[in-house]
Order: C-alpha cells, then structure tokens, then sequence
C-alpha cells in the first residue's frame, strides 16, 4: 500500500523568505502526486499536481514542487513567502492505474512571521 | 457552481444519537468521498463512491454507513456516535478518467463534537 511522509510538523519563516516542504512517498508504480493547502477552518484547495512529463510543475499562488523519482520525493518550494500563506499544507499520493483513492499525509503547519 | 457544499456546518451529538452528514456536488463528477480530518494524523479515508450505485470502505470505516443516494449526493450516517467519532469530516469529489486518479474537490467540512 502507498504512504506518504511529511517529516515536518511545524515550519517557521520570515516573510519574504524561501520555503521547502519536504513530502517523500512510498509506492511501488509511477504515482500520481497532489500538493493541497488547507486555511484555518476551511476545506483543502488543490496547489499542484504531477501526473508524468516535466518533473517541475507550477501551481497557484507562486508554488511549485519538484518530482524525484529515485528519491521518491515530491518537494513543495516558494521562493519568497507571503504572510498569507500560513497555513497547513498536505501531500497526497494516488494511484496511477485502476483507482482513485488517495493516501494523505499528516500535514506541515507553516507559520509566517512578519 | 457552488462545487462541494456540506451540510451542517457544526454539530454537537450525545453518545448514542445518530446523525447523517450530506454532502452534494455540482461538477457532475462521478466519484465522491468521505474523510475524517484528526489533529496530527491528515485525511483518512472513511468510504468512497467510484460511480453511481457503488460504494467501498476506505481506511477507518467502523460506525459509518453510507449512501450514494444519486450522482450528485454522497451522504454519511453515524447510528449510534461515539466520543471517539468527535473529528472534522470533509466530503470530496473528483471526475474518474479512465480507471485513473484525478483531482479530488473538497468541501468546507462539518465540525462534530460527539459528548
């Protein structure tokens, strides 16, 4: 079965700095990858995703993440942080073939400090 | 195009009250989800619906049920809630395209306190 890691719990940053997200993810096939961020007290909106070709693919809002697959990473970069962007952000893995399920992982709270 | 929208927003239950959870979308998507948002421990998977008509477990299924009352409504029943119930739920849905994954559209949440 996949699974996702997301080994940082909290980030701190300073407004304006650069911001990485570390997801790493575990599967056997070619993965279909998701970036989602979640404001406080609202549902998740779709950041990102990489289902094959280019493995640097942009998002909204200034994000982009890069596809490692002998790393089996999907990294979350931004190159200067807006204090808007505090929030919780997800990686999350599906299948690519014959299903539609996702596996999340358990999330990365950014905080931003002005 | 409202896309997901789940009803209550909030709810507050007594161990031992039922409940149901509905979920309907406007993306004439047809595949939706049910998850359960825990502090420290992401989306899990509740049960799921790959078409009209079907409907599986997912990762956590015990003292759920579910209905898929057309395409557009995705529904989630406690029969008798528990305190460990006590979560915020999300309902998704994603368009399937050919046997493979797509995006997931996830709604506002509802917030349930089980006492």
């Amino acid at each position: 079965a996949q699974s996702v890691t997301q080994p940082d719990i909290h980030i701190t940053v300073s407004e304006g700095a650069s911001l990485e997200l570390r997801c790493n993810y575990s599967y056997g096939a070619t993965p279909y990858l998701f970036w989602y961020v979640q404001s406080p007290g609202q549902g998740l909106q779709l950041l990102l995703k990489y289902f094959s070709g280019d493995t640097l693919v942009q998002g909204i809002k200034g994000f982009e993440a890069e596809f490692k697959r002998s790393q089996s990473s999907f990294n979350l970069r931004k190159p200067s942080v807006h204090w808007s962007d505090a929030a919780e952000y997800f990686c999350a893995v599906g299948l690519a073939r014959g299903g539609n399920k996702l596996t999340f992982g358990t999330g990365t709270q950014l905080k931003v400090e002005l | 195009n409202a896309g997901v929208t789940q009803t209550p927003k909030f709810q507050v239950l007594k161990t031992g009250q039922s409940m149901t959870l509905q979920c309907a979308q406007d993306m004439n998507h047809n595949s939706m989800y049910w998850y359960r948002q825990d502090p420290g421990m992401g989306l899990r998977l509740i049960y799921y619906s790959a078409s009209e008509g079907t409907t599986d477990k997912g990762e956590v299924p015990n003292g759920y049920n579910v209905s898929r009352l057309n395409k557009r409504e995705f529904s989630l029943r406690l029969e008798s809630a528990a305190p460990s119930q006590t979560s915020v739920y999300f309902c998704a849905s994603s368009v399937m395209v050919a046997g493979t994954t797509d995006t997931q559209y996830f709604g506002p949440g509802t917030r349930l306190t089980v006492l």
